[in-house]
């Protein structure tokens, strides 16, 4: 039973390189959301998705992107890597519908550094 | 602006005791309250609600309390045993099932 499942688990970057974190979940979920968390502080909201093929920004979404192209995938993309940008990520998911709301399940995060 | 206050970044507590940890909010429009709890290295995992319809929610040890005139929740936990050491997160629900979460208080519950 394996949820949601991110990779890497780890990842040191260069200034200015770009990567792609990834997220994949198995329990058919439509909703899905990437986090950030610095240390001492809550997570925060990059971006999320209601859906394949829709996609809509959170609190913090500058110099990141995403895509939903499967229900099952949500990749998140760092195109020029920022120390700002160091923090652990994390993929979560939810079922949610006209009559329920389901909380989120999350992943177990990428802890990644820019130096 | 933050939405959602966790005033106390840690407390410890004995093993047997109560745990009580609190939680303030801002926006009276939201309508559904959440704790997470997390242990080091994994992800954040969902331990109770609560809508804004009611003040009261039990699921065996957790109880989850809603004061709305006061914008404040709390959350208790008897007894405490050892394995509730984590840090526990209060989160908010909005739109599109969004959390904004607190910055999370670090229990630790001792022998």
């Amino acid at each position: 039973n394996a949820g949601v499942t991110q990779t890497p688990k780890f990842r040191i970057l260069k200034i200015g390189q770009s990567m792609t974190l990834q997220c994949t979940q198995d329990m058919n979920h439509n909703y899905m959301y990437w986090y950030r968390q610095d240390p001492g502080m809550g997570l925060k909201l990059i971006y999320y998705s209601v859906g394949a093929g829709i996609t809509d920004k959170g609190e913090v979404p500058n110099g990141y992107n995403v895509s939903r192209s499967t229900t099952e995938d949500f990749p998140l993309r760092l195109e020029l890597a920022a120390p700002s940008q160091t923090s652990v990520y994390f993929c979560a998911s939810s079922y949610s519908s006209y009559w329920s709301n389901q909380p989120q399940h999350f992943g177990d995060g990428t802890r990644l550094s820019i130096l | 602006d933050q939405q959602v206050k966790q005033n106390s970044p840690s407390l410890s507590v004995q093993e047997g005791r109560i745990s009580i940890l609190n939680c303030d909010y801002t926006n009276s429009m939201f309508d559904y309250f959440l704790w997470y709890k997390k242990y080091p290295a994994e992800g954040p995992t969902f331990l109770i609600s609560i809508s804004s319809i009611k003040d009261k929610n039990e699921d065996g040890r957790f109880t989850v309390f809603l004061n709305k005139s006061a914008k404040h929740l709390s959350l208790h936990i008897v007894p405490s045993q050892p394995g509730d050491s984590a840090v526990y997160f209060c989160a908010i629900t909005g739109t599109a099932s969004k959390l904004t979460f607190g910055t999370g208080t670090r229990l630790q519950v001792t022998l």
